[in-house]
């Protein structure tokens, strides 16, 4: 299947820092990114959509200075946390879109970040 | 309250058959899904179906679905140590989205 490549898979920064995360569809071009945000037992929660050439679509309580998002090619987004704080410590998660398969999602392996 | 609601727990003799239970919210969901997401990993599309079949069989997976229930389970035959794992399942909101239970923790026991 098709597969997307999520880095880093772990990072860990001060606060204060920012930290980029990218998210690249191999084999496929993806008009349509999504980022999740997942804590320790609990469900994935979408943050924000990504579209290719166009601004992102936030999720209701989701800071858009905060967790910015560039979908700037058809195989790449990145988000990117900044000024971290040690609530941003969460296991972050893209997936992407391919529309030749009617649709289905593919995901990223997840990056854990952890603010010290 | 949870959109999509599952049982956190689940544990499991190898070779027995598992059931995990998921109950949804949104009677407009086109397909409901579950992946499986083994530690440190992303997640990975096991099966899916489609909102106007109530059953699904893929090698070991069986999906029911009692749509009048809004009601979703996912049955595991013959479960081996490498279906430890977390299982989410997931439906598609009015807007396409996806929106996630909580998961549930399957260990299998020798």
């Amino acid at each position: 299947g098709a597969v997307v490549s999520q880095h880093p898979s772990r990072v860990i920064c001060k606060s204060g820092t920012s930290v980029k995360i990218e998210c690249r569809s191999l084999d496929f071009q993806a008009t349509t990114m999504f980022w999740y945000r997942q804590f320790p037992k609990q469900s994935l929660m979408l943050m924000a959509t990504s579209n290719e050439g166009s601004k992102a679509t936030y999720e209701q309580g989701v800071e858009k200075d905060k967790f910015l998002i560039n979908h700037a090619s058809l195989t790449l987004s990145t988000l990117t946390v900044t000024s971290a704080h040690p609530e941003d410590s969460s296991f972050y998660i893209c997936s992407a879109r391919d529309l030749s398969t009617a649709g289905e999602l593919f995901f990223g392996s997840g990056t854990q970040l952890s603010v010290l | 309250g949870e959109d999509v609601e599952q049982s956190l727990f689940l544990s499991v003799r190898e070779g027995d058959s598992s059931v995990i239970n998921c109950t949804y919210t949104d009677s407009s969901s086109t397909y409901l899904y579950w992946y499986k997401q083994e530690p440190g990993a992303g997640l990975q599309l096991l099966t899916y179906i489609f909102s106007n079949m109530d059953m699904k069989q893929d090698q070991r997976l069986t999906v029911l679905l009692n749509k009048k229930d809004k009601h979703l389970s996912l049955r595991i035959a013959d479960t081996q140590t490498g279906d430890s794992a977390i299982y989410f399942c997931a439906e598609t909101d009015s807007w396409g989205k996806l929106q996630f239970g909580a998961g549930t923790q399957v260990v299998v026991t020798p």
